[in-house]
């Protein structure tokens, strides 16, 4: 079956040491996302791809980044994750502006 | 006043009940609606996907769309203990790139 696929999808790391979490994709979609969501809140849009363009919304921290490295890969790279940014990281991927497709998502900790 | 307003729930109801889901948002220039079906642990799920007002059935599953109000439903017919989740409505005006979400509605549907 065609998928959203993120590995891992439990990630443990110490306050301050950078941590990356990766999304591949079979849909062959040439827009890729990255959401943060926390506990009991809605998907919050850290910022997309389409195809080679890297979109930040305005709110996204700067210690996060992106990578798209081909169409069916794309990575977070959190550069140096504080206690606030223990949350599930999902990825996502659609077709143009066509209904997004979500994966499992990566539940991050922080000790 | 938040863009799009959904009542976090639970909502709790017996086996076989209609149930009904509903959002209400103030930006009347959204036209893309979707209902994402989430379960514990997972990603969002697509659910339905409708354009401008109207009705649109898939099995149990019926998603109605009033502009006129700005209010949208999600309606299962014959629930089931599997449709046990968290409901969340998304929307977006001019493209899905960048979805506005509801807080996402707890159901719990009971045995």
């Amino acid at each position: 079956d065609a998928m959203v696929i993120q590995n891992p999808r439990y990630q443990v790391t110490q306050f301050g040491k950078p941590v990356t979490l990766s999304c591949s994709q079979t849909l062959n979609h040439n827009v890729m996302y990255w959401y943060q969501q926390k506990s009991s809140q809605a998907p919050k849009l850290l910022f997309h791809y389409y195809d080679k363009d890297f979109n930040n919304e305005a709110d996204t921290p700067d210690n996060f980044q992106s990578r798209r490295p081909n169409t069916s890969f794309c990575f977070l790279d959190i550069r140096s994750p504080g206690l606030g940014d223990a949350a599930m990281y999902l990825c996502a991927t659609s077709r143009g502006d066509q209904p997004q497709h979500f994966g499992d998502g990566t539940r991050l900790s922080i000790l | 006043q938040k863009e799009v307003e959904q009542d976090p729930g639970p909502l709790s109801v017996p086996e076989g009940a209609i149930v009904s889901l509903n959002c209400t948002y103030s930006n009347s220039a959204f036209q893309y609606f979707m209902w994402y079906r989430q379960y514990s642990r997972k990603g969002p799920e697509l659910l339905m996907y409708t354009y401008s007002s109207g009705n649109k059935e898939d099995g149990r599953f019926t998603a109605q769309v009033d502009k006129s109000s700005k209010y949208i439903s999600l309606f299962i017919r014959d629930s089931q203990p599997s449709d046990s989740a968290t409901y969340l409505c998304a929307m977006s005006a001019g493209s899905n790139y960048q979805l506005i979400w509801g807080a996402g509605t707890k159901l719990i549907i009971k045995p």
